[in-house]
């Protein structure tokens, strides 16, 4: 089966500083998803981007947040200035066609567990 | 607001034995509805999926689950439990109306003992 793949699978920074969590989606996907779990909360929706720009955000997709796709493969989650509550597990997915029709499967990544100091 | 409980944070059983992870949903329609496996160092893998039709559906790894609408309620069923079982399991919703998103559960982390 075809895989999201994340990298890092770790990364740990100081409290202020920029992070970068990369993501290379499935290759003919077309809709992409950053989700988040902190430790012992639910799985949150972040963010859906689509044709190079965000189709959807949630709340906790302020100002300090970004998505980019900065080539044919790559889907990037930037976080300008990390705050402690930034901690969580973040999970890119991606899908072939947008997921309000329904039946599309969701392929998740295995994740990058961002801890902040 | 459209929410998903999973009432039991941590399960634990014995190899061989039967298994029924709990998920009830809020919504006013008939959501679509799933239910996730992550294994350690795993991303988030689709067990099975509810979407309309046949209230019982048959999922990957011999899982099976119940839709009720009486009780909102989507269980995950396994008859025999394997070692490998061993993950946390999440329910989720969605879409729903307008949005793209998937709203998840807080998980139930299954313990198999030998």
């Amino acid at each position: 089966e075809p895989e999201v793949t994340q990298t890092p699978s770790h990364q740990v920074t100081q409290m202020g500083q920029e992070v970068i969590l990369r993501c290379v989606p499935i290759s003919n996907h077309l809709y992409f998803y950053w989700y988040r779990q902190i430790l012992g909360q639910k799985v949150e929706f972040l963010v859906s981007f689509y044709n190079n720009e965000i189709s959807e955000k949630s709340e906790i997709f302020d100002d300090q947040f970004s998505v980019e796709r900065p080539d044919g493969s790559n889907f990037t989650l930037k976080i300008r200035s990390t705050k402690l509550e930034d901690s969580a597990m973040y999970f890119c997915a991606s899908t072939r066609t947008p997921r309000r029709r329904g039946n599309e499967k969701l392929f998740f990544g295995s994740g990058t567990q961002l801890s902040v100091l | 607001a459209q929410s998903v409980t999973q009432p039991d944070i941590h399960i634990t059983v014995s190899e061989g034995a039967s298994l029924e992870l709990r998920c009830n949903y809020s919504y006013g329609a008939t959501p679509y509805l799933f239910w996730y496996v992550q294994s350690p160092g795993q991303g988030l893998q689709l067990l099975l999926k509810y979407f309309s039709g046949d209230t019982l559906v048959q999922g990957i790894k011999g899982f099976e689950a119940e839709f009720k609408r009486s009780q909102s309620s989507f269980n995950l069923r396994k008859p025999s439990v394997h070692w490998s079982d061993a993950a946390e399991y999440f329910c989720a919703v969605g879409p729903l109306g307008n949005t793209d998103k998937l709203i998840f559960g807080t998980g139930t982390r299954l313990q198999v003992f030998p």
